[in-house]
């Protein structure tokens, strides 16, 4: 069965702090997509990145980037040079790919992630 | 363009009394999922729509849960009658899903905060 943890419940910094979230997922299949969402407190959940279980490059976007690792089942979140508009929960999320093209995504508990000015 | 729409935004009722929340899809989008977001916890999927087919609903509490896509656009979640541990965010998402896809994106709605007294 499919299984995503975020072990960090709580994460609170002071403005400008670089901060990673952790993931780290479970899965039996070999194709599979990871993702990252933001979910502010308006609570839509905000699309970051899409990552397929063949591409272990890292990712960056702008203070963003991922760090993807398949012999630690990881897919950890960094902000660099964090800013009080990052406050949000963030939710790691996996997917299996259907047959037809769309995913069914299970997500872990999430990480608040507070920045404190 | 247009995201999901969801309404109402927020809604309050009292045990075992019914209530329905609307979804109306990123045009275009074949596929719609409702979620339920229990407080401190991530969304799960509670129903998968592939056009106006029902693709997965194995986590849909069938008992006083119902949802429908009849024209394969819009889509409704009723609840009939609600419990205390219904009290939730419901959260409608919607995906391009082609069979033609490699890949897919869901996109979600702001949410229905439902409270159940």
């Amino acid at each position: 069965a499919q299984k995503v943890t975020q072990a960090q419940t709580e994460i609170s910094v002071v403005e400008k702090e670089d901060v990673t979230l952790d993931c780290v997922y479970e899965t039996r299949d070999t194709t599979y997509y990871l993702f990252w969402y933001k979910q502010p407190p308006s609570g839509e959940l905000v699309f970051l990145i899409r990552r397929n279980s063949f591409d272990e490059q890292n990712e960056i976007s702008g203070r963003y980037s991922w760090n993807f690792q398949k012999s630690t089942s990881s897919f950890n979140f960094t902000i660099t040079a964090s800013q009080v508009v990052d406050s949000a929960v963030y939710f790691c999320a996996l997917s299996e790919k259907e047959m037809w093209g769309a995913q069914k995504l299970v997500f872990g508990q999430g990480t608040r992630l507070t920045i404190n000015p | 363009e247009a995201g999901v729409a969801q309404s109402p935004r927020y809604k309050i009722i009292e045990k075992r009394q019914s209530v329905a929340f609307w979804c109306n899809p990123i045009s275009g989008h074949a596929t719609l999922y409702w979620y339920q977001q229990i407080l401190g916890q991530g969304p799960k999927l509670l129903i998968q729509f592939q056009n106006n087919g029902v693709v997965d609903d194995s986590q849909l509490p069938k008992d006083r849960f119902s949802a429908e896509r009849l024209k394969g656009v819009d889509s409704t979640l009723k609840i009939q009658p609600a419990k205390l541990e219904d009290s939730a965010v419901y959260l409608c998402a919607s995906s391009l899903a082609s069979h033609r896809s490699s890949t897919d994106t869901q996109y979600f709605g702001p949410g229905t905060r439902l409270t159940v007294l």
